[in-house]
């Protein structure tokens, strides 16, 4: 069964800085896609951004990158120039394409600081 | 107007007391889905359904069942409430697309049930 970890509950960044989210999944599959998706304290989940397994390029959206290592099946987020906006809780998930199904990290709560 | 709405958005409830979870969708999509998320152990699938006559159980389904009354319609229900259900509760949504390729889910507003 596949699993997604997230070693990190917390972290905090000041504004303009970087920060860099981990993420860690097990898997057997060749075929798959990771997600990150945010969760204001609105609690709406939005996609951040999407990678696809067969993809060697790292997806890129705005401020938003990923740095996807499949060989050692890790999957981080690097928000560049933050915003105060950013504040969120932060998911990496899982979804074998045959499911349709999403596997969830436990997430980690991004606070930034003016 | 929001293509994924989930009524109600906030609810407590007693111990026992059945209680139905309602979400409706615009989007025409076929899939349908029920998360549970729970602080420290993100979002568990509890049901799925990838068409009206489809209905399949998630992770943890124990406790809880579903209706699928139409394309655009999928009931979450807790027959007899426990503490331990109180949790966020998302719906959301996904194209009848290729397996081979991705379909996005789409999230509901989420519902918090407290349960007393």
């Amino acid at each position: 069964a596949q699993t997604v970890t997230q070693s990190q509950p917390e972290m905090s960044v000041q504004e303009a800085e970087t920060v860099t989210l981990s993420c860690t999944y097990d898997t057997s599959e060749n075929n798959y896609y990771l997600f990150w998706y945010k969760q204001p304290p609105s609690r709406q989940m939005i996609l951040v951004i999407r990678q696809e397994a067969y993809k060697q390029q790292n997806a890129t959206e705005n401020r938003f990158s990923v740095n996807f290592q499949k060989a050692a099946k890790s999957f981080s987020l690097k928000i560049s120039d933050s915003q105060l906006g950013d504040t969120a809780m932060y998911f990496c998930a899982f979804m074998h394409p045959n499911t349709d199904k999403l596997i969830f990290g436990t997430g980690t709560r991004l606070q930034v600081f003016p | 107007d929001a293509d994924v709405t989930q009524t109600p958005r906030n609810r407590i409830t007693k111990t026992g007391k059945r209680i139905m979870l309602e979400c409706s969708q615009t989007k025409g999509h076929d899939r349908m889905y029920w998360y549970r998320q729970d602080p420290g152990l993100g979002l568990r699938l509890i049901y799925y359904s990838f068409d009206v006559k489809d209905i399949n159980k998630g992770e943890i389904s124990d406790g809880y069942s579903v209706s699928r009354q139409a394309q655009a319609k999928f009931s979450l229900s807790l027959e007899s409430a426990i503490p331990n259900q109180t949790a966020l509760y998302f719906c959301a949504t996904s194209e009848n697309g290729d397996f081979s390729s991705y379909n996005e889910q789409f999230f509901g507003p989420g519902t918090r049930l407290t349960v007393l």
